[in-house]
């Protein structure tokens, strides 16, 4: 159970263009979603959190009318990198989570690789 | 700025021996508190999670907290060559709809 799916895992793009990541929860409810951000050799950065059917909230340093965000369902979150560039060439991957409790475990996705030419 | 710090390593250990991976963090508020193992090009894999002081274990691995002292680790028993990955540590300030502060990893090599 708990199964978090990510599509696609993998995705070339030209600069300007710009590229949809979708993130469902198979086989529960996400009550909140989250999208987090890896660069080489680094951590995972949490880029902002999204509960269904509200705004996202991004953390700080994060733009949102870049990075948009929409959560509208229960098992279904996407993320569209707008007018990407190669900086934005990363490593995307969303968890969910069931509930907001403190034992409430983030289930993470398997990631979608982002490569912009 | 809440921060999580751990030995980014390589840390090397014997197959067979205990592994002990080291982690801590600013916000005195934090709640849950979570080891990952990420192996390359892949996405975290939770390994354990612990939320009141004291030692959690699951099998080979063993987690501790203190949160006085704001220090988290991971022992890992038994040490397989498998068990070989990148060990992030992650902590939640509140409930599960917050998001997860991670540390930048600590790479562990077991040595056949």
């Amino acid at each position: 159970g708990a199964v978090v799916s990510q599509h696609p895992s993998w995705v070339i793009c030209k600069s300007g263009t710009s590229v949809k990541i979708e993130c469902r929860s198979l086989d529960f409810q996400a009550t909140t979603m989250f999208w987090y951000r890896q660069f080489p050799k680094q951590s995972l950065m949490l880029m902002a959190t999204s509960n269904e059917g509200s705004k996202a909230t991004y953390e700080q340093g994060v733009e949102k009318d870049k990075f948009l965000i929409n959560h509208a369902s229960l098992t279904l979150s996407t993320l569209t990198v707008t007018s990407a560039h190669p900086e934005d060439s990363s490593f995307y991957i969303c968890s969910a989570s069931s509930g907001a409790a403190a034992t409430d475990t983030q289930y993470f996705g398997p990631g979608t690789r982002l490569t912009v030419l | 700025q809440k921060e999580v710090e751990q030995n980014s390593g390589p840390l090397s250990v014997p197959e067979g021996a205990i592994a002990s991976l080291n982690c801590t963090y600013s916000d005195r508020g934090s709640q849950s508190f979570f080891w990952y193992r990420q192996y390359s090009g892949k996405s975290p894999e939770l390994i354990m999670s612990i939320y009141s002081n004291g030692d959690k274990e699951d099998g080979r691995f063993t987690a501790q907290l203190n949160k006085a002292s704001q220090y988290v680790s991971l022992l890992i028993r038994d040490s397989q060559p498998s068990d070989s990955a990148t060990y992030l540590c992650a902590v939640e300030e509140g409930g599960g709809a917050d998001g997860l502060t991670f540390g930048k990893g600590t790479h562990l090599i077991i040595q056949p």
